[in-house]
């Protein structure tokens, strides 16, 4: 399975973007490219995928280099409760499914 | 519409005990997941139902862990002879076939 890489934490100021890194050099042709990320005490939810072309959604942006080989999940404005950890994976076919350690997001005030 | 639920919210049992793990997936999801997250650690895939059959139950740690999905809907994963080594959060996730995961919020299960 393929596996991605991040940083264990990250800091940002409310209202300001975040930029979250994601490296998956060894992605395949078929993986998607997902983002979650888990509130404290709560059960992971989706952010945003793609596959090749950039996407916008309600939550987030989702910036694809154009080797696949890394992502960039963007928060436009950073709030409080964007406070999170936040998983990249890869995902083909929606089948099993492998978590990394994700990058934990610190929203200063 | 109702999310993902989960029974019980928490979990408490003494080494050696069977317990029972119950995720109530979003009506009308085909593929049904669970995982086990250690403190400070994402999520560990443990196994995936596609209906009613375990299409990949590599994740399943040994053969004291099994699950079950005899209807294609409601899941129970099943603990045998617990060790404290077991306690985590155990997450249930459901979605259509190939599409987003939606989470429960999780089980959390204690063995002292």
């Amino acid at each position: 399975d393929a596996k991605t890489t991040q940083p264990n934490s990250m800091e940002s100021n409310e209202e300001e973007p975040v930029h979250l890194p994601c490296n998956h050099s060894t992605i395949s042709g078929t993986d998607y490219i997902h983002w979650y990320r888990q509130l404290p005490s709560q059960g992971p939810e989706y952010v945003i995928h793609g596959l090749t072309s950039n996407v916008n959604n309600r939550m987030a942006s989702l910036a694809i280099a154009e080797d696949r080989k890394s992502s960039t999940l963007i928060l436009h404005r950073a709030t409080l409760r964007d406070a999170a950890v936040y998983y990249c994976i890869l995902n083909t076919g929606g089948f099993k499914t492998i978590f990394g350690a994700g990058t934990r997001l610190f929203v200063k005030a | 519409g109702a999310g993902v639920s989960q029974t019980p919210s928490n979990k408490v049992t003494e080494k050696g005990k069977y317990v029972e793990l119950r995720c109530d997936p979003i009506s009308g999801h085909t593929a049904l997941y669970w995982y086990r997250q250690s403190l400070g650690q994402g999520p560990e895939f443990l196994i995936y139902f596609q209906g009613t059959g375990a299409a990949d139950d590599s994740g399943l740690p040994n053969d004291r862990f099994f699950a079950v999905r005899p209807e294609g809907s409601v899941s129970t994963l099943k603990i045998q002879r617990t060790e404290r080594g077991d306690s985590a959060v155990y997450l249930c996730a459901s979605s259509e076939v190939g599409d987003t995961q939606y989470f429960g919020p999780g089980t959390r299960l204690t063995v002292l």
